[in-house]
């Protein structure tokens, strides 16, 4: 079945640093790949999509990148802030498949 | 105007009590899903629906029922609630797969 592998955290940063969350992913056919984020006591918003291999996905300065042949879709910030802390989730989701396929999040933080 | 919304945020109940928990989306998506999101913060699928049927129902215990008496509607109706119920619920929706999915602000149930 399909899964989504991420790093584990919880990862700790001062302002300005540069953030890289990893994230790959097994899937039997084409999948779209998405990061999500949540902002305490709040739901999950979508940060970046890609449907297709080598797309790139951006907003807010995150930047992700559809790598078919390493299975991975990382997501990188060049400068964080402190309003970047929250849970990153990687998910995917295949077209033969009803459902969203979450990795286990990554809590981020970031001081100023 | 909010595009999933659930309802209540907060729920807090007695070990046997029976409580719903309500979900309507105004985007038109035929889709919608119920994901339960534990104190790790690990998001799991509960159950799919697709033009209000039935097409994914990931080991729940019985005394979970979703129903959705319209595309735009899918409520979680739990019996005999237990602590290890406590946890965040989810409602999100999606056009259809694999697109990206719209998530409610969630439900903070605590059983006591």
């Amino acid at each position: 079945g399909n899964s989504v592998t991420q790093m584990e955290g919880p990862v700790t940063l001062s302002e300005e640093a540069f953030l890289t969350i990893n994230c790959t992913y097994t899937a039997t056919g084409y999948p779209s790949l998405f990061w999500y984020v949540q902002y305490p006591g709040e739901g999950l918003q979508l940060l970046l999509k890609a449907t297709k291999a080598d797309d790139k996905g951006s907003n807010k300065g995150f930047e992700a990148t559809y790598r078919k042949e390493t299975t991975s879709f990382h997501l990188e910030k060049g400068s964080v802030q402190v309003s970047d802390s929250a849970v990153y989730f990687c998910a995917l989701s295949d077209p033969d498949d009803y459902k969203l396929s979450f990795g286990a999040g990554t809590t981020v933080t970031v001081r100023a | 105007d909010t595009a999933v919304s659930q309802t209540p945020k907060y729920l807090v109940t007695q070990m046997g009590n029976d409580k719903s928990i309500k979900c309507e989306q105004n985007l038109g998506h035929d889709t919608m899903y119920w994901y339960k999101q534990d104190s790790k913060k690990f998001l799991k699928i509960m159950f799919s629906y697709n033009n209000k049927e039935l097409i994914i129902n990931e080991t729940v215990p019985n005394r979970f029922s979703p129903k959705s008496p319209d595309k735009a509607h899918l409520n979680l109706h739990i019996n005999s609630l237990e602590l290890g119920d406590s946890a965040v619920y989810f409602c999100a929706s999606a056009p259809r797969p694999p697109r990206e999915a719209f998530f409610g602000q969630g439900t903070r149930l605590t059983v006591v």
